[in-house]
């Protein structure tokens, strides 16, 4: 399993845009990035994922470099609402990590 | 609708004894998962099963056990041998492998 490295928090304000790193360098040929978000008490919940370049869909986009060794997920605009912990996951297979993932925090 | 239930939200036992979860989903998926969430930490594989009466053990396998008699149902049991078995538990369930999880709203366990 690749190993993944996220910032352990980061703060914003609404409106704003929020970009989260995601560094892995050992991925694999045939792994996919995908990202999750993660309420208090509640099961994830699948946001974006992708194989390279970029990806888009109505609530992310999912920048990959060429080198494909790091990802950005970008959550534009934030609201109060996108408070939460988002995941970084690699991999191609049944197994996946969930790492400790990164908290973002919206404030008004 | 379409969907995977846990059943109960919260769940108190004893030391010493076996606790089964529920999880059950209707979305006709292949896999299936169960994770094991401590506070303040990320999500750690116990165990998953890609087909009926297949599974196979996560990264914290040890003292739960599962079954996969129907496509519909992965049952997980916490054993006694569980050295520290009060945590939030997440059952979830896929297409295949790496597929988008979709998971139910978790089951908070207490044992004392």
């Amino acid at each position: 399993l690749a190993k993944t490295t996220q910032p352990i928090s980061m703060d914003s304000y609404e409106g704003q845009e929020v970009n989260i790193t995601c560094s892995h360098n050992n991925i694999a040929t045939n792994d996919y990035i995908t990202w999750y978000q993660q309420f208090p008490s509640q099961g994830p919940r699948f946001i974006i994922q992708g194989y390279k370049t970029k990806v888009t869909n109505e609530v992310a986009s999912l920048f990959i470099p060429a080198d494909r060794k790091s990802s950005t997920l970008s959550l534009p605009r934030v609201s109060l609402s996108d408070t939460a912990v988002y995941y970084c996951l690699v991999g191609n297979d049944y197994k996946l990590s969930f790492g400790a993932g990164t908290t973002v925090t919206v404030r008004a | 609708d379409g969907g995977i239930t846990q059943s109960p939200k919260y769940l108190f036992r004893k030391e010493g004894q076996n606790v089964t979860l529920s999880c059950e989903q209707n979305l006709n998926h292949d896999a299936m998962y169960w994770y094991r969430q401590d506070p303040g930490q990320g999500l750690r594989l116990i165990y998953y099963s890609q087909i009926v009466n297949d599974f196979q053990k996560g990264d914290i396998a040890e003292g739960y056990s599962v079954s996969r008699e129907k496509k519909e149902s992965f049952p997980l049991t916490v054993t006694s041998a569980q050295k520290n078995p009060t945590a939030f538990y997440l059952c979830a369930c896929a297409a295949g492998g790496n597929y988008e999880q979709y998971f139910g709203p978790g089951t908070r366990l207490t044992v004392t």
